[in-house]
């Protein structure tokens, strides 16, 4: 198996921009998976496969790589945009997320 | 609509046997994979396998194998999640998600609590 590893905590100001990262090996090789959780909510996907955005979700979240890193960027953050997140990589036969994120809207 | 609607919350003594089911809706349930994933109170989220509905193969992390059991009936769209012996350690939300991730169950609560 492997890990993805996750700050446990970003904060930022309303209308700045929030860079949330993830590192590990399996990212060269396998595309990564960011969701959103709000509290007593199920996860909600808002990156797949590095950096494509699924319909719905607002243009101000993106997501690049660079070799074992991942990142998940929020431009322009909201309150709204507070909440854990997730990102997740797979391979053939398993699947793995990191420890998660919470993003502090100060 | 493409939904995954979860069995209701659950209240188990240690030792005891559950089955959790995720019913899904509004696509070819055959040609998607069903994952499970644990979140324990105030934790994050763990990956705990997966189940192809149209053979019922499956895929365990290691973390799990041998705890729980996937299953599916593709008859009636529905995939499970069970248990035959409950530990407190149990006592958590169980998320099913359409491989992808892009629909996820509303969560199923089981409490085990003697």
């Amino acid at each position: 198996s492997y890990e993805l590893t996750q700050p446990p905590s970003v904060s930022v100001s309303p209308g700045q921009t929030a860079r949330i990262t993830c590192s590990g090996d399996a990212l060269s090789k396998h595309y990564a998976y960011w969701y959103q959780q709000k509290p007593g909510q199920a996860p909600v996907l808002v990156i797949y496969k590095d950096s494509e955005r699924p319909s719905g979700i607002p243009e101000r979240f993106s997501g690049s790589s660079s070799g074992t890193t991942v990142t998940l960027t929020l431009s322009g953050v909201q309150a709204e945009d507070e909440a854990d997140y997730y990102c997740q990589s797979a391979d053939s036969s398993a699947t793995v997320f990191g420890g998660g994120t919470k993003l502090t809207v100060l | 609509e493409v939904q995954l609607v979860q069995s209701g919350a659950e209240v188990k003594k240690p030792g005891e046997s559950l089955r959790i089911s995720c019913k899904g809706s509004g696509y070819n349930f055959t040609t998607y994979w069903i994952t499970w994933v644990r979140q324990m109170p105030g934790k994050g989220l763990e990956w705990m396998g997966r189940i192809d509905p149209s053979d019922s193969s499956t895929n365990y992390s290691p973390s799990f194998q041998g705890h729980v059991t996937m299953s599916a009936d593709k008859s009636i769209r529905t995939a499970y999640l069970q248990w035959s012996s409950l530990k407190a350690s149990d006592t958590a939300i169980y998320y099913c998600a359409r491989r992808g991730g892009d629909y996820w169950g509303q969560g199923t609560l089981v409490i085990v609590s003697s």
